[in-house]
């Protein structure tokens, strides 16, 4: 089962930054911590991971607490397109299955 | 940029009928995948595929399903005598799995199976 916790809907201004908190308070230390969505009706889509430090691709930044118990999934400026269900995922350091929570679903109103 | 194709987009079958589902995953790929998502449900993990043979599977995997890496690109689900509750969007995903650093699954569009 998912060791993770989110809300399960938040909305955010199209244009403003979008923050997607995640707990996973029982995380091993050789655990990464991943971020995915789902579009609706698309295939999951791979976002952003991250082991200790803070990440940052041209999709997303990902913010780690130095306990490592909870992230954030910062999207800088949220357009509509943004709308879709995100999952915190955390993996064992193998190549392993994804197991998918119920997500937060993001609405981005214009 | 490279992607994860699937065929077809949609399949409508009787119950009873052997359906395949055919995957192309990324050309590099070593680790293949399959998953399925009924309507309105979670993503749930099905099959892991690795150097030609199961990795691990889920208590969904049962006898009715198989997978195969028939030639070098196609990755596939057989499912023998498909049930109504079969019905779901089934999602094929690979990845290449370098480092522990560098773990993304990479899915394609999914193909909507219906059961009748």
């Amino acid at each position: 089962d998912a060791k993770t916790t989110q809300p399960t809907s938040m909305d955010c201004a199209e244009g403003r930054a979008a923050n997607l908190p995640c707990n996973h308070s029982t995380i091993s230390g050789n655990e990464y911590v991943y971020w995915y969505r789902q579009i609706h009706s698309q295939g999951p889509q791979y976002i952003i991971h991250g082991l200790k430090n803070n990440e940052t691709n041209e999709m997303a930044s990902l913010i780690i607490t130095e306990d490592r118990k909870s992230s954030t999934l910062i999207l800088p400026h949220a357009t509509l397109r943004d709308t879709a269900v995100y999952y915190c995922i955390v993996e064992y350091s193998s190549a392993s299955k994804i197991i998918f929570g119920s997500g937060t679903r993001l609405s981005i109103r214009p | 940029e490279p992607e994860v194709t699937q065929t077809p987009s949609h399949q409508v079958t009787q119950m009873g009928q052997e359906v395949i589902l055919r995957c192309v995953p990324i050309s590099n790929h070593l680790y293949f995948y399959w998953y399925r998502q009924i309507l309105g449900q979670k993503v749930e993990f099905l099959v892991s595929f690795y150097n030609n043979e199961i990795s691990e599977k889920s208590e969904i995997f049962d006898d009715q399903f198989s997978v195969e890496r028939p030639d070098g690109s196609n990755f596939t689900l057989k499912i023998r005598s498909t049930k109504l509750e079969d019905s779901a969007m089934y999602f094929c995903a690979s990845s290449d799995w370098v480092s522990p650093r560098d773990n993304e699954q990479f899915f394609g569009p999914g193909t909507r199976l219906t059961v009748l």
